[in-house]
């Protein structure tokens, strides 16, 4: 069975600060994976994915991800936070094999300080 | 273009009280998802359909949980009787095609219902 683990639940960081944000996953094999990001109120938004070549993925919102293999991983990463950033983030992975069911990650809230 | 639309936003019941909640995708997405969100945790896939048809409900706790989307564009969640634990939100989303989604294929998400079981 696919699994998902967010390390953390909480994060804050300071506007202009850069963020990164862990994603550990477990499949037997290649996965599909998922950043979605829910702003308070709405729903949720794909930021980026990643489905096999480049390791690393450009996202929208100035977002990028880095699938390591060798390290199971798959950690999102924004250069400079805008107060706008602030949001809840979930990694989540899928695969055919697996019926594309989407497997969600519990989450992690960051919180922007000015 | 329209997003998905959920209502109602909020719903405040007693345990053992019957809740429905209604979902219209966006217009011509043949698949139709429920999700199950409890706080602190990620969505959880309760039921995916494509057109009319079921194609997953693994999830769905069949004893007090059912769904239907009766003419494939419209859906309805019901929960005969609430419990405590079925308080959350509950999401719902679309896409176009079923057999590249939702890997393949960009999932569109509602809002949601925010469920809260006295």
């Amino acid at each position: 069975a696919q699994s998902v683990t967010q390390p953390d639940i909480h994060i804050t960081v300071s506007e202009g600060a850069s963020l990164e944000l862990r994603c550990n996953y477990s499949y037997g094999a290649t996965p599909y994976l998922f950043w979605y990001v829910q702003s308070p109120g709405q729903g949720l938004q794909l930021l980026l994915k990643y489905f096999s070549g480049d390791t690393l993925v450009q996202g929208i919102k100035g977002f990028e991800a880095e699938f390591k293999r060798s390290q199971s991983s798959f950690n999102l990463r924004k250069p400079s936070v805008h107060w706008s950033d602030a949001a809840e983030y979930f990694c989540a992975v899928g695969a055919r094999a697996a019926g594309n069911k989407l497997t969600f990650g519990g989450g992690t809230r960051v919180l922007v300080k000015p | 273009e329209a997003g998905v639309a959920q209502s109602p936003r909020y719903k405040i019941i007693e345990k053992r009280q019957s809740v429905a909640f209604w979902c219209n995708p966006i217009s011509g997405h043949a698949t139709l998802y429920w999700y199950q969100q409890i706080l602190g945790q990620g969505p959880k896939l309760l039921i995916q359909f494509q057109n009319n048809g079921v194609v997953d409900d693994s999830q769905l706790p069949k004893d007090r949980f059912s769904a239907e989307r009766l003419k494939g564009v419209d859906s309805t969640l019901k929960i005969q009787p609430a419990k405590l634990e079925d308080s959350a939100v509950y999401l719902c989303a679309s896409s176009l095609f079923w057999d590249r989604a939702p890997t393949n294929e960009k999932l569109f998400f509602g809002s949601g219902t925010q469920l809260s079981v006295l």
